[in-house]
């Protein structure tokens, strides 16, 4: 069955301080790992699409990495306004459905 | 610029009712699709249409059946609300020229079901 797990549920920052957060996948035949930032209320704004493992992408202070089995999104020297959740996808099947991960929610205080 | 429009962002509906969910897209995208959004659960399929007139079930279709009579827009319909459709419903729409094509999120419409 395919499946995305992401880690963790809640991380909190302090300004500045780097992590890294976490999706792991489970999917036959992947077309495409993409992560998405929500904002409270409002829906997901598309952020990257990943293809091949190795593959690297980058927007401001967000870098993302795949792998065979699992996707990685590293935030660098992070502010207050990169708080929001950030959900991975995975594209599996035609028509591009998409698989979703539960989400992490980040809170980055000054 | 891409745009999904949801047209009602809040809706407060009775048991029992008819309730409709419209979303209009303008990137003459070929495929449109509806999810939920639960805390704790995720984002979850619920229909998807891949032109006009078509429709494919997702992972949770009982209760909600979809319209897409013209290419950019696409209803979700729930013929008898009940309060477990009480939810986040978001809108999305993706060409269909390959697969792993960016999928395009509206702002949601919030649904309590009362």
């Amino acid at each position: 069955e395919d499946q995305v797990t992401q880690s963790p549920e809640a991380l909190r920052l302090q300004e500045g301080e780097s992590s890294s957060l976490n999706c792991s996948y489970t999917v036959s035949g992947l077309r495409g790992l993409f992560w998405y930032r929500q904002d409270p209320g409002k829906g997901p704004e598309f952020l990257f699409t990943l293809y091949s493992a190795g593959e690297e992408k980058e927007k401001e202070r967000l870098k993302a990495t795949l792998t065979k089995k699992e996707s990685f999104l590293h935030i660098t020297a992070p502010k207050p306004e990169d708080s929001a959740t950030y959900l991975c996808a995975v594209g599996s099947g035609g028509y591009n459905k998409l698989i979703f991960g539960a989400g992490t929610r980040l809170a980055v205080h000054p | 610029d891409v745009k999904v429009t949801q047209s009602s962002r809040y809706l407060v509906k009775r048991t029992g009712e008819k309730v409709f969910l419209e979303c209009v897209q303008d990137m003459d995208h070929e495929n449109m699709f509806w999810y939920r959004q639960d805390p704790g659960l995720g984002l979850r399929l619920i229909y998807f249409s891949y032109d006009v007139k078509m429709k494919e079930k997702g992972d949770i279709p009982e209760g909600y059946s979809v319209s897409r009579e013209k290419k950019e827009r696409f209803s979700l319909i729930l013929e008898s609300a009940s309060t477990n459709q009480t939810s986040m419903y978001l809108c999305a729409s993706s060409f269909s020229d390959g697969s792993g094509n960016t999928i395009y999120f509206g702002e949601g419409s919030w649904l309590t079901v009362v």
